[in-house]
């Protein structure tokens, strides 16, 4: 089966610009996660989607990121305006459901803020 | 909030050579996995510990959860360059609110 698609790979931008990224997990995965994984630490959750639902979003800083999951599928994360501190690659991961312990991973966007 | 801390932070180990890799958390452990990341790329998973004393082998790599399931160590036996990466404890806090620990980088010297 395919695996966590996520795009794009990398980005560049400026502080205060804004930058999206899209995710597109298993096929038939209910739960969808994004973290956020900063230089040298463990990846952080900024949001957890159940369906087109979201489970939690405590960790998301709300006031400039957010977050959608369209019909259940695939997901949208943004950032506006972006900060320098916001630099860090963005993973997505799913499960077949919120129960399931073993998530898949994508290979992130790696985000440079200027 | 729950935190886990893993140790060593980094390591660097000739090839062949075993290895070890803790993760302590602060509170009790419902369920600890083991994810290895490769420099770039996502993470993969590769066990799940839930109960106290309970010990898992994948390969040549075996995590192991401690009896007051507040800790848990991976060994690597006979360590090879392919197990090089970042290794990566998590857990669920609580109704599946999973976090990770700040993970242990490995490079295995050829």
């Amino acid at each position: 089966e395919a695996g966590v698609a996520q795009s794009p790979r990398y980005k560049i931008i400026e502080k205060r610009q804004s930058v999206a990224f899209w995710c597109n997990p298993i096929s038939g995965h209910a739960t969808l996660y994004w973290y956020q994984q900063i230089l040298g630490q463990g990846p952080k959750l900024l949001i957890q989607f159940q369906n087109n639902g979201v489970v939690d979003d405590s960790q998301l800083p709300k006031d400039r990121f957010s977050a959608e999951r369209l019909k259940g599928v695939d997901s949208t994360l943004k950032i506006q305006p972006a900060k320098l501190e916001d630099s860090a690659v963005y993973l997505c991961a799913s499960t077949r459901d919120v129960a399931f312990y073993e998530q898949y991973f994508g290979p992130g966007t790696r985000l440079t803020v200027t | 909030s729950q935190e886990l801390e893993q140790s060593p932070q980094s390591l660097i180990v000739q090839e062949g050579k075993n290895l070890t890799i803790n993760c302590t958390s602060s509170k009790t452990l419902y369920g600890l996995y083991w994810y290895k990341q490769k420099y770039g790329e996502g993470l993969i998973f590769l066990m799940m510990l839930q109960k106290g004393g309970e010990e898992k082998s994948h390969e040549k790599i075996t995590a192991k959860l401690d009896e007051k399931k507040q800790q848990s160590s991976l060994h690597i036996t006979a360590s090879q360059p392919s197990h090089a990466g970042i290794y990566l404890c998590g857990a669920d806090s609580g109704t599946y609110k999973y976090i990770f620990g700040t993970g242990t980088r490995l490079k295995v010297l050829a």
